[in-house]
């Protein structure tokens, strides 16, 4: 089974400082995506990499910036926290194209 | 950005009854993906549709595709509790990444 697994189920963090939220998939997939999911929005895309070292803005970037140095890991970046990032993170990984997402279990992120 | 609706935004049925949600969309799509969201966990994928007029069903699950690929529809017969939680639609307008809905909560009272 494909594994995509988030470093942290939970992280509490200040206002203004950096965060990292890690995404590491075992399967050699080729796509990885950041989704924040929050309470009547649903999941809203923020970045996604279709390759190494490339990346691509989704629907809501203000704030937020990538990495994905390694092929299995893409790091969601938080440059300054500030209260409206509180939110529910889910990274997802598909093998190409437009294929079905595998969803890791998601960081709940709050930032006070 | 360019954006799928999906109706209603919830639901509460009493067991045994059947469910439906909607997802429509002004553009006409390549393919829809369905995915499942039990409450505290991640979303799952269901299924995917590709063809016009196509329709699948997994178990008491009923998935449509519409004739004109702008709409499709999740539908399920004889709810049980087994089927709470979130279900969300999702689409490719462009490139690689999926939009999804803002989803259907289902409830499911025994």
């Amino acid at each position: 089974d494909v594994k995509v697994t988030q470093s942290s189920r939970y992280l509490v963090k200040r206002t203004g400082e950096k965060v990292f939220l890690e995404c590491v998939q075992d399967m050699d997939h080729e796509n990885m995506f950041w989704y924040r999911q929050d309470p009547g929005l649903g999941l809203r895309l923020i970045y996604f990499s279709y390759d190494v070292k490339m990346k691509e803005k989704g629907d809501i970037p203000e704030g937020y910036s990538v990495s994905r140095e390694k092929k299995e890991r893409f790091s969601l970046i938080l440059e300054s926290a500030s209260t409206n990032q509180t939110s529910m993170y889910l990274c997802a990984s598909s093998p190409h194209g437009s294929e079905k997402l595998f969803f890791g279990s998601g960081t709940q992120l709050s930032v006070l | 950005g360019q954006q799928v609706m999906q109706i209603p935004q919830y639901q509460h049925v009493q067991e045994g009854e059947d469910f439906t949600t909607y997802c429509n969309s002004s553009t006409t799509l390549s393919n829809i993906q369905w995915y499942k969201q039990r409450p505290g966990g991640h979303p799952v994928f269901l299924i995917q549709l590709v063809k016009s007029g196509e329709v699948k069903k997994q178990k008491r699950l009923t998935f449509q595709f519409g004739e004109a690929k702008k709409n499709s529809s999740l539908h399920i017969t004889a709810t049980q509790t087994t089927d709470v939680g979130t279900y969300f639609c999702a689409v490719t307008f462009s490139g690689y990444a999926l939009n999804f809905g803002k989803g259907t909560s289902l409830l499911v009272t025994p």
